[in-house]
Parts: C-alpha cells; structure tokens; sequence
C-alpha cells in the first residue's frame, strides 16, 4: 500500500524566512509526485510533478526536489500570499493518488 | 482556474436521503476522478473513468456509485446519506491515466443534517 507522510503539520514563517516542506512516501513503483497548493474550501491547485530521483523543479519563490524515498518543497523568501495547505502525492502502479494530510503554511507578514 | 466545473457548490441534505454531484472535466480530457476530504481523513481517492468506462476504485462505499457520460461530464451519485458523509468532495480531471497531471475542480460541499 502506498504512504505519504508530510511534516511538519504546520509551519509559520515571517515574510522572507525561507524554509523547507518534507514528504516521504512508500509506493509500488512511482510512475510520479506531485506537489499541490490548497486554500480553504478551494480545491487543490496543481504545482509540480517530479518523475525520478534528482528531478528539480522550479515555480517563483518554489522550489520542488526528488530523491528516493522523499521530496521536498523549498520556499525562499515567502510572502504571506504563499500561505495556504501543501499537499504531496505519489501516482504508484495502482495508478491511484496517495494523498499525505499535507503542511498548513501560515507567512506572517 | 483549472478549467473543471462542479456543481453544486453547495449541497445540504438529511439522513436517509440521496444527492447527486456533477463534473465536467477539462476540454480535452477523457479521465475523471472522484474524492472526498474530510478534516479526519483527508484526500480520499474513490473512483476512475477514463472515456466512459471504469478504470480505477479506491475507498468508496456501496452507496456511492458514479458514471460518466458520452460527452465526458460524471456524476457521483450518494444515497442514504449518514452525518458522516459529510465532506467536500472534489472531480479532478486529466489527458490520460498513466502519468498525467490530475487537475481539480473548485469541489461541492456536502452537509448532511
């Protein structure tokens, strides 16, 4: 069965900290993670998708890693409109999505 | 903007009863996905059509059913509805089913009362 796990539950960072979002997974054959962004009562907003390990990808202040067994969300300089929920998913060969509970960013300004 | 629509945006029901969810998918895509979130359970997978046809079932239980038509929009179909079902519950579509990026829909809140 496959697992995501995303940590930590929930962050606050001051406008311009930088930090990272971590998500380790299990899967029977990634065929690919993706990242998305979720505000309240929206539905999740596609961010990136990463299909092997060292895979990088880059959108304004993020910043998408892949290695083996975990990827990461890096967020340089955030602003307080980065806030929202960060959700990780792996695409096995069940070719269902996994889900993690995802990371609640909160940017102060 | 993803460019898949759901109604309706709002849905409040009592037990026992039964409610039906639409989706149309974006222009182009022949797969559609059905999911519920709760705030205990987070993202659920529960059911795959890709071009009509049944492809995929994850968690859904056997008072949900779905279909899809022939001009692609789906239905998610809820009966005898429990306080626990109770969520939103989001279509997602993509081009295809092996790799391709699942886009979701602004999602219809479901209260049952």
């Amino acid at each position: 069965e496959d697992q995501v796990t995303q940590s930590p539950e929930a962050l606050r960072l001051q406008e311009g900290e930088s930090s990272s979002l971590n998500c380790s997974y299990t899967v029977s054959g990634l065929r690919g993670l993706f990242w998305y962004r979720q505000d309240p009562g929206k539905g999740p907003e596609f961010l990136f998708t990463l299909y092997s390990a060292g895979e990088e990808k880059e959108k304004e202040r993020l910043k998408a890693t892949l290695t083996k067994k975990e990827s990461f969300l890096h967020i340089t300089a955030p602003k307080p409109e980065d806030s929202a929920t960060y959700l990780c998913a792996v695409l096995g060969s069940a070719r269902q999505l996994t889900f993690g509970s995802g990371t609640q960013l909160t940017v102060l300004p | 903007d993803s460019g898949v629509t759901q109604t309706p945006k709002h849905l409040i029901t009592a037990t026992g009863q039964r409610v039906t969810l639409r989706c149309s998918p974006r222009s182009g895509d022949l797969s559609v996905y059905w999911y519920q979130q709760s705030l205990d359970q987070g993202l659920q997978f529960l059911i795959q059509y890709y071009n009509g046809e049944e492809r995929a079932k994850g968690n859904i239980l056997e008072r949900f059913s779905a279909q899809q038509f022939p001009d692609l929009h789906s239905e998610l179909n809820l009966s005898s509805l429990e306080l626990g079902d109770s969520a939103l519950y989001f279509c997602a579509s993509s081009v295809d089913v092996a790799t391709d990026t699942q886009y979701f829909g602004p999602g219809t809140r479901l209260t049952v009362l």
